[in-house]
């Protein structure tokens, strides 16, 4: 699977959209890329996933580079509730089976009042 | 219910202790998987279960044994732990077919402290 690259912090008021960017120029051309995040003391949380086309969910959005080496994650109108570790993950698909997801370090996102 | 429940949330166990995390899901999802997390650290996997079978094991020591006794729980025994064994312990599962099958859904985890 390929690897991932994101900034270990950012930062962003709250009402404003939110735009965590990850690389994964390795990637293959039947990868996927997922993004989780996990609320301090939660379990990680599906967020949305995206082969090349831009992703929108009632969540966030997905915006996939044309070449694939890069995307943004975008959350619309950030609340204080989002604030949380951003985990942006590369991986080939499973048709039947198992997924092994193995997370990066994640980019830490704080919301501020 | 879209939940993974795991018991206890918190756990203080001695070295020479045996104890149990168990996990719980009805979504109907066949995978089944444990991951441990150290504190500001992403979850790192440990097993996974794909009908009821181990399928991965990521060379975690023998101290941790898991098991799927059925289709919605899974369990993790632990047994002879070391104080660096201390971590948030995340249960997951996901579909093995269909199109949402790449959506893992996390419990709140347990939070073992060995003493």
């Amino acid at each position: 699977d390929a690897k991932t690259t994101q900034p270990p912090s950012m930062d962003c008021a709250e009402g404003r959209a939110a735009n965590l960017p990850c690389n994964h120029s390795t990637i293959s051309g039947n990868e996927y890329v997922y993004w989780y995040r996990q609320i301090h003391s939660q379990g990680p949380q599906y967020i949305i996933h995206g082969l090349k086309n831009n992703e929108t969910n009632e969540m966030a959005s997905l915006i996939i580079t044309e070449d694939r080496k890069s995307s943004t994650l975008i959350l619309p109108h950030a609340t204080l509730r989002d604030t949380a570790v951003y985990y942006c993950i590369v991986r080939a698909p499973i048709i039947q089976g198992a997924q092994k997801l193995v997370f990066g370090q994640g980019t830490r996102l704080t919301i501020n009042p | 219910d879209t939940e993974v429940t795991q018991t206890p949330k918190h756990l203080v166990m001695g070295m020479t202790n045996k104890k149990s995390l168990k996990c719980e899901q009805h979504m109907g999802h066949r995978a089944m998987y444990w991951y441990k997390q150290k504190a500001k650290k992403p979850p790192e996997l440990m097993f996974v279960y794909s009908y009821e079978k181990l399928s991965i094991n990521e060379s975690v020591p023998s101290r941790f044994s898991p098991e799927c006794p059925n289709s919605s729980l899974l369990n993790l025994h632990l047994h002879a732990l070391q104080p660096e064994d201390s971590a948030l312990y995340l249960c997951a599962s996901s579909p093995l077919l269909g199109p949402r099958n790449t959506e893992a859904f996390f419990g709140q985890g347990t939070r073992l402290t060995v003493v």
